[in-house]
């Protein structure tokens, strides 16, 4: 069974840097084709994707969001860090992150964790 | 930048076939995928590589393609499957999502 959990602050203030973890099982992150991602969702707006490392360890970010977003991994601890700094109000959103798969040249998410909402406001 | 295109919302009536559409200018050569998200949820992967289902999703659930357009279509719909939809898509190495369509089913 895969699961994923995504743990971090749920406030912030503006300018803080926002450090989540996901920590994940029932697959390895060495596993050839295999990837974590993050997922954000501001409230009542559409998915938005952030991030993917994968079992090779290379990354991938979103390009308006490249400067401010790092993404680690700790193969041994079954857990992908995101980090995000100088957060803003618009950054409130649910994270989430999920698996991807590596297939056909394309990247695409089947087992997503529950989401944790951060918040940021002074 | 890369954008996917949802109508915002498709109704539909129990029973009947709902079809949502995805379209993008680089659609033609990219695989689509297709997430489903319940109120309070998760997104829920229902199609992935244009047209196939992952273990566990109901067969009403198919996908298609047609040059810059994918298509998630919905037979016999039932009322557990109102929610929202998002396509997806890789390109140039980033993940693009389209920007949600509301499903109800009156």
């Amino acid at each position: 069974q895969i699961t994923l959990k995504e743990s971090g602050p749920t406030l912030l203030k503006p300018t803080q840097t926002l450090t989540l973890t996901c920590t994940f099982s029932g697959f390895s992150l060495s596993t050839s084709g295999v990837g974590v991602g993050w997922i954000r969702q501001p409230p009542g707006k559409a998915l938005e994707w952030l991030a993917v490392i994968y079992w090779d360890d290379d990354k991938r970010y979103r390009p308006s969001l490249k400067s401010r977003v790092s993404i680690t991994r700790d193969t041994s601890k079954n857990q992908v860090v995101l980090t995000m700094t100088n957060m803003d109000p618009v950054d409130t959103a649910t994270y989430y992150c999920a698996r991807a798969t590596n297939e056909m040249a394309t990247t695409y998410f089947d087992h997503w964790g529950q989401g944790t909402l951060v918040t940021v406001s002074s | 930048s890369y954008e996917l295109t949802q109508p915002s919302s498709v109704s539909v009536s129990p029973g009947q076939t709902a079809t949502i559409t995805c379209s993008g200018d680089k659609m033609r050569n990219n695989y689509a995928y297709w997430y489903q998200q319940k109120p309070g949820q998760s997104p829920l992967l229902v199609i992935y590589q244009d047209t196939k289902r992952p273990s566990g999703i109901p067969e009403r659930f198919s996908g298609s393609y047609s040059g810059n357009t994918a298509t998630l279509t919905i037979s016999g719909t039932q009322a557990m499957d109102e929610a929202d939809y998002y396509c997806q898509a890789w390109d140039s190495n980033t993940e693009v999502f389209g920007t949600g369509t509301k499903l109800t089913v009156l």
